[in-house]
Order: C-alpha cells, then structure tokens, then sequence
C-alpha cells in the first residue's frame, strides 16, 4: 500500500524557471495539502485541494504560485519565474474522503527545489 | 491565529532515558493535535493523533498527552534508543481553518549510545 508519492525529490531551477511539483495522494485518498518548510522555519501550510476543487489557498503567495488536482492524475504544485526565496522542501499530505478533520494526515518525503 | 511553540528546541539524552518533549498551542478550540517524526532529509512519518475529546494516546514507547484547556501536549519516549534520534513536530488542527495544520518547528532529538 503506497505512501504519499512525491517527485521529483530534487529539483533545480535557475532564476525565472518554472518549477513543476508532483504529489500522487494515497491510495483511496481524495484530499491533498501543500506545506512548504522554509530553512530553520517550521512546516507552513500553503493549499487544501480535493478532486477538481480547490478548498483553500490563503497559504499561497498571491502570484507565481498555482496549484491543481485534476480528476486524472497527481496534484501539481506550479512556481512560475522561481526566485531564489523559493528555495525550500515542498511537502504534499493526503487524508481520506470519510472524517477529513479527524483523519491523520500522511505526508510524503517532500521536493526540495534550489533555486540558483 | 494559532500559534505553537515546542520546548526545547534541541536536546540530547544518554540511551535508556526517557524522552519528555513539551508543546503549546495558543487557541484551544482545535479538533486534534499530531506528534510526527522527521529524519534529516526526509519526510513526516505521523507518530500519534489526539482528538481534542481524549486526554492521551499510546503506541509501543511512545505516549502522547493532551491538555486542552491550558494549550499544551507532551510526547514521552520511554527507554529512549539511538534510532529515536529525529526531529519531532506537533502540529495542531484547529476548528477554524479549512483543515489546516499549525506546525511548531520541532523538537531535535540526539539519543547518545
């Protein structure tokens, strides 16, 4: 029974790139959560998506940063003309439909992306 | 906006002791708090979830304390060993915020062989 799926685990963009971020949720889960961990800051909530919809984005910078979760495929986390302050681990958690509130997250093992 | 500070911030203990790791929250009003652990370089892996009706919960060494009324959580470890070296988060999931999760900024553990 897989985990939270996230790639790339790496990733490196120059300045003005765009950087792509890939979370597979777990299996039977329909609830994605972005975080992102800054370095020597804690885990920062960004986004809450469920299939199609996004429930609530006030964590997400109000430009460059747009998130997805499509009927088919993974949840996408896009950083258009990344900047050197983007430099950071990106988590992905999921929860089942059923009790959302009540449910454990689970998280992946994250993306750092470096921006040079 | 909740708020959630763990104490200390860094530790070290000789092998066999026991772990106490101390965290606070501002706003009581949540619907659970969650212990994770996290390696260097690695994800979450959750550890303990506490609704905010119970007052503690328990799997293998590990035990986790709630009290809501004063804002904090306690995680101990007894018998700590060199593996329980990581870093632990307590995240707080409060009743106002779209499922969102406070995360304090950890608990980094050094168990000394």
């Amino acid at each position: 029974n897989a985990g939270v799926m996230q790639n790339p685990r790496h990733l490196v963009r120059r300045r003005g790139q765009e950087a792509r971020l890939r979370c597979s949720p777990m299996k039977g889960h329909s609830h994605v959560y972005w975080y992102r961990q800054l370095p020597e800051e804690g885990l920062k909530f960004m986004v809450y998506l469920q299939k199609e919809n996004i429930i609530d984005e006030s964590g997400m910078p109000k430009e460059r940063f747009s998130a997805e979760f499509p009927k088919e495929g993974p949840s996408i986390l896009r950083i258009q003309q990344v900047v050197r302050g983007d430099s950071a681990a990106y988590f992905c958690a999921s929860s089942p439909p059923t009790a959302p509130y009540n449910s454990p997250l689970h998280f992946g093992n994250g993306t750092r992306l470096t921006v040079t | 906006k909740q708020e959630v500070t763990q104490i200390p911030a860094a530790l070290s203990v000789p092998e066999g002791e026991n772990l106490v790791l101390n965290c606070s929250f501002t706003d009581s009003a949540i619907y659970n708090l969650q212990w994770f652990r996290q390696d260097p370089g690695k994800g979450l892996t959750s550890l303990l979830l506490i609704q905010s009706s119970q007052r503690e919960q328990t799997s293998g060494r590990l035990n986790a304390s709630l009290d809501k009324s004063s804002g904090r959580s306690t995680l101990y470890i007894a018998a700590s060993q060199p593996g329980d070296s990581a870093t632990y988060l307590c995240a707080a999931r409060d009743i106002y915020g779209n499922n969102r999760l406070a995360f304090g900024k950890g608990n980094q553990v050094v168990v000394i062989p």
